[in-house]
């Protein structure tokens, strides 16, 4: 079956470090990979998605980029800031036909120190 | 526009009790998504709408959770005899399309934060 597979939590960095969190996939046919982010006390919401192989997705300085070869779409950001802190959540939705259900890794909580 | 918003934000309910959950979609989204998130883990879906019809209900734990969109806009997710595992986040998501895009995006609502004791 589909899934997604994230590093565990919590990735404690200081301010302007680089930041990766990795995600990898196993799914069926050609999914879309996407990054949702999880402010304290708020809902989802889309940070980036990649629709096909080689597709960079980016947003507020993160990038991640689907890489079929190693069915992988890791979270980077060169210079992480305090308002980063939040939990992340990589996902996949089928691609082709079917409705569009979303299959969520566990997330990764990331907490950004001055 | 307003996005999707959810009502209550909090319920605690006793053990055994109905509870009854609201979504409201942003307006003219064809497609509505009902997750679960557990404490510490990712959202997991419970049942598609795309209008009134539901579609895929495949994720509906037990035969106590049962959801409806009558008029195919605001949504209802109701679960009877609400037992300790029930506790959770129930999160409501919409698209403005279906069937089609992979790649379409979903909002998401705040959450109903759900507590049986």
């Amino acid at each position: 079956g589909n899934s997604v597979t994230q590093m565990e939590g919590p990735v404690t960095l200081s301010e302007e470090a680089f930041l990766t969190i990795n995600c990898t996939y196993t799914a069926t046919g050609y999914p879309s990979l996407f990054w949702y982010v999880q402010y304290p006390g708020e809902g989802l919401q889309l940070l980036l998605k990649a629709t096909k192989a080689d597709d960079k997705g980016s947003n507020k300085g993160f990038e991640a980029t689907y890489r079929k070869e190693t069915t992988s779409f890791h979270l980077e950001k060169g210079s992480v800031q305090v308002s980063d802190s939040a939990v992340y959540f990589c996902a996949l939705r089928r691609g082709n036909t079917g409705f569009q259900k979303l299959v969520f890794g566990t997330g990764t909580r990331l907490l950004v120190s001055p | 526009g307003a996005g999707v918003s959810q009502s209550p934000r909090y319920k605690v309910a006793k053990r055994g009790q109905d509870v009854a959950l609201r979504c409201d979609p942003i307006s003219g989204h064809v497609s509505l998504f009902w997750y679960q998130q557990a404490l510490g883990q990712g959202p997991e879906f419970l049942t598609y709408f795309q209008n009134e019809a539901q579609l895929d209900k495949s994720g509906l734990p037990s035969d106590r959770f049962f959801a409806e969109r009558p008029e195919g806009s605001v949504s209802t997710l109701k679960i009877q005899r609400t037992q300790q595992e029930d506790s959770a986040v129930y999160l409501c998501a919409s698209s403005r399309i279906s069937g089609q895009g992979a790649g379409e995006t979903q909002y998401f609502g705040p959450g109903t934060r759900l507590l049986v004791l």
